[in-house]
């Protein structure tokens, strides 16, 4: 059962650019959540989402961010007009719908972003 | 809303010594779980260990144990005879229980600690 996938590890994008970061949770996990990590900071929430659906997206900058989870396919988070404070590390964490059993959300190794 | 504090920014002890890492809290929940999760060099987040709010008993993982103290809002985690492999970033997270509200693993976390174990 392979892990929480995400890609790709390292993405360089000048300013202006947009970025695509992509997760593909663990099999049988409908649930997906996007962490930002700063540098020398820890894992800031910014968006769940389940199947075509965004649940909680209180922590997402309300400009030029935006995230899907659509029926096929992974998660994708997506950064238009790229700027030098978007550069971190982006970590996606997968789970199970509630009842099934499980207590944790697995991450990903996560995506990092570096504008230049 | 729930925070994490992690006060100790960074900690060094000696290969094969005990050392204490805190994290305080601060939530209107009764119920909940806590988390230390470790992140290496590479950046994976590896979960250490998991202490449910409603046990009174403290979690053990082998080396890995943790003082709750759910009055004082407190969940240290200590290392038991360090290695050279446990040098990495920890950091301690809150989550409500995923049966409350949309079901949700939401995880929210203190800034870190830095530790070195040095051989």
């Amino acid at each position: 059962n392979a892990g929480v996938m995400q890609n790709p590890r390292h993405l360089v994008r000048r300013r202006g650019q947009e970025a695509r970061l992509r997760c593909s949770p663990m099999k049988g996990h409908s649930h997906v959540y996007w962490y930002r990590q700063l540098p020398e900071e820890g894992l800031k929430f910014m968006v769940y989402l389940q199947k075509e659906n965004i649940i909680d997206e209180s922590g997402m900058p309300k400009e030029r961010f935006s995230a899907e989870f659509p029926k096929e396919g992974p998660s994708i988070l997506r950064i238009q007009q790229v700027v030098r404070g978007d550069s971190a590390a982006y970590f996606c964490a997968s789970s199970p719908p509630a009842g099934q059993g499980a207590v944790e959300a697995f991450f990903g190794q996560g995506t990092r972003l570096t504008v230049v | 809303a729930q925070t994490v504090t992690q006060s100790q920014p960074e900690m060094s002890v000696q290969e094969a010594e005990t050392v204490t890492l805190s994290c305080t809290y601060d939530t209107s929940e009764n119920n909940y779980y806590l988390f230390w999760y470790k992140q290496p060099p590479s950046r994976q987040m590896i979960l250490v260990i998991r202490q449910e709010a409603y046990k009174q008993q403290n979690a053990t993982e082998n080396r890995f144990s943790v003082n709750f103290q759910k009055a004082a809002k407190s969940f240290s985690l200590k290392i038991s005879d360090s290695q050279l492999g446990d040098t990495a970033m920890y950091f301690c997270a809150f989550m409500k229980p995923p049966y409350s509200g949309a079901g949700s693993y939401q995880l929210t976390f203190g800034k870190g600690t830095k530790l070195s174990v040095i051989p």
